[in-house]
């Protein structure tokens, strides 16, 4: 799998949109991009996921550059719920024996203020 | 509520006892997952199973075992815990098959090994 790179933290005002960067330069041209986030002393939450065309659902959208070298995590309000650790995984999204492994970095600390 | 139940939720142990963490799905998933969280490490893949009767190694599976007997348990054992073993353990699952590849978290055991 890929390997990814996020900033440690980031910060955000309570309804704006949050940002959140994700530079998979190594990605290969199966390779989905996938979002997690973690709130404290939870377990991790699927968010989205993506291979080349932007997505959307009712928590945030996944933007990916053409070349899908990088990507953006955005929740378009922000909320002080939304303060969590975010983690961008890329992985082959197929069946056989290498189905379902996820590996997470470190992910970016967001912090949502009032 | 469908999902996944792990226990203990938390658990002191003594260097050198056996400990064996419960996890248990209802969802019918084929896929299971256990991680390990530390601190500054990001989570690690210990063990996996794709389907009930076999089971894969991760990231980090010395120390730890586990078996699948059936499709919804997926228990984690420490024949002989080590303080190293020190940890917050999150079960997951996955529906094979499933195209949004979306893991399942169980809310993870922590444990204390003095």
């Amino acid at each position: 799998d890929a390997k990814t790179t996020q900033p440690p933290s980031m910060d955000c005002a309570e309804g704006r949109a949050a940002n959140l960067p994700c530079n998979h330069s190594t990605i290969s041209g199966n390779e989905y991009v996938y979002w997690y986030r973690q709130i404290h002393s939870q377990g991790p939450q699927y968010i989205i996921h993506g291979l080349k065309n932007n997505e959307t659902n009712e928590m945030a959208s996944l933007i990916i550059t053409e070349d899908r070298k990088s990507s953006t995590l955005i929740l378009p309000h922000a909320t002080l719920r939304d303060t969590a650790v975010y983690y961008c995984i890329v992985r082959v999204n197929a069946g056989g024996t290498s189905y379902g492994k996820l590996t997470f970095g470190q992910g970016t600390i967001l912090t949502v203020h009032p | 509520i469908a999902g996944i139940t792990q226990a203990p939720t938390s658990q002191i142990l003594a260097a050198g006892r056996r400990m064996t963490l419960r996890c248990t799905q209802d969802m019918r998933h084929n896929a299971m997952y256990w991680y390990r969280q530390d601190l500054g490490l990001g989570l690690r893949l210990i063990h996996y199973s794709n389907t009930a009767g076999t089971t894969g190694k991760g990231e980090v599976p010395d120390g730890y075992s586990v078996s699948r007997a059936n499709t919804d348990d997926f228990p984690l054992t420490l024949a002989s815990a080590v303080p190293s073993q020190t940890s917050v353990y999150f079960c997951a699952s996955r529906a094979s098959g499933a195209f949004t590849g979306e893991l399942f978290f169980g809310e993870g055991s922590r444990l204390t090994v003095l």
